[in-house]
């Protein structure tokens, strides 16, 4: 079955890049996703890549993909203490079901 | 455009009762999922509502049941409530069901202790 898999915490100062990894399964994966939860939140939508693309740009984000690994990565570009929060990664299957399937989140916790 | 609207926020329950969580999606929106959160399992399907029917379910026991209205909005209800059923249960709105990249938005979560 899919399994998305991702480190438990990250830390970086404030002002440096930070890349959250993560590494996925199912090779039919058409769509993969970044999600943010900050405390006592829901999941917002951060961004989302289409398996056809290597990378996309958003502002201080941008997302890396290695179909050929099945790795996907975000990076923040001059991380604040306002991105700490957890990061969830998902990927959205194209055949059968199509729910996507969360990773476990990574804790980002900005230090100034 | 209002988000996707969860009631109540927190609420607690004692074992053996029963709990209905309620759901308004996007407006437009007319798929409606709901997912467990908890610390030790991650974020796990429960079920996805479209049209009023049931499209796709997780492996959740029988005791967790949905039901969506005509006008999109849902409840979940959680019958005869043991202790690991405490969770943050995040409901997700999309426009429509059964493609991938139909992009799903979240509420800001139910909050469930079992006590």
């Amino acid at each position: 079955g899919e399994d998305v898999e991702q480190s438990l915490f990250l830390s970086v100062r404030e002002g440096d890049s930070s890349v959250i990894n993560c590494t996925y399964t199912d090779s039919s994966s058409t769509y993969l996703y970044w999600y943010k939860q900050e405390p006592g939140a829901g999941l917002q939508l951060l961004t989302y890549i289409f398996s056809n693309m290597d990378m996309k740009q958003d502002q201080r984000l941008t997302v890396l993909l290695n179909k050929k690994d099945k790795h996907l990565s975000l990076r923040i570009a001059d991380t604040q203490t306002g991105d700490s929060a957890i990061y969830f990664c998902a990927e959205s299957p194209s055949g059968g079901s199509y729910i996507p399937t969360f990773g476990r989140g990574t804790s980002l916790i900005v230090h100034p | 455009k209002a988000g996707v609207t969860q009631t109540p926020r927190y609420l607690i329950k004692t074992r053996g009762q029963q709990v209905t969580l309620s759901c308004s999606p996007i407006s437009g929106h007319r798929s409606v999922s709901w997912y467990q959160q908890t610390p030790g399992q991650g974020l796990q399907f429960l079920f996805e509502y479209f049209s009023e029917t049931q499209r796709n379910k997780g492996n959740f026991p029988g005791r967790f049941s949905g039901r969506q209205f005509s006008n999109s909005r849902s409840e979940m209800n959680v019958s005869t409530l043991e202790l690991g059923d405490s969770a943050l249960y995040l409901c997700a709105s999309s426009l429509s069901s059964g493609f991938s990249g139909n992009t799903i938005y979240f509420g800001e979560g139910s909050w469930l202790t079992v006590v």
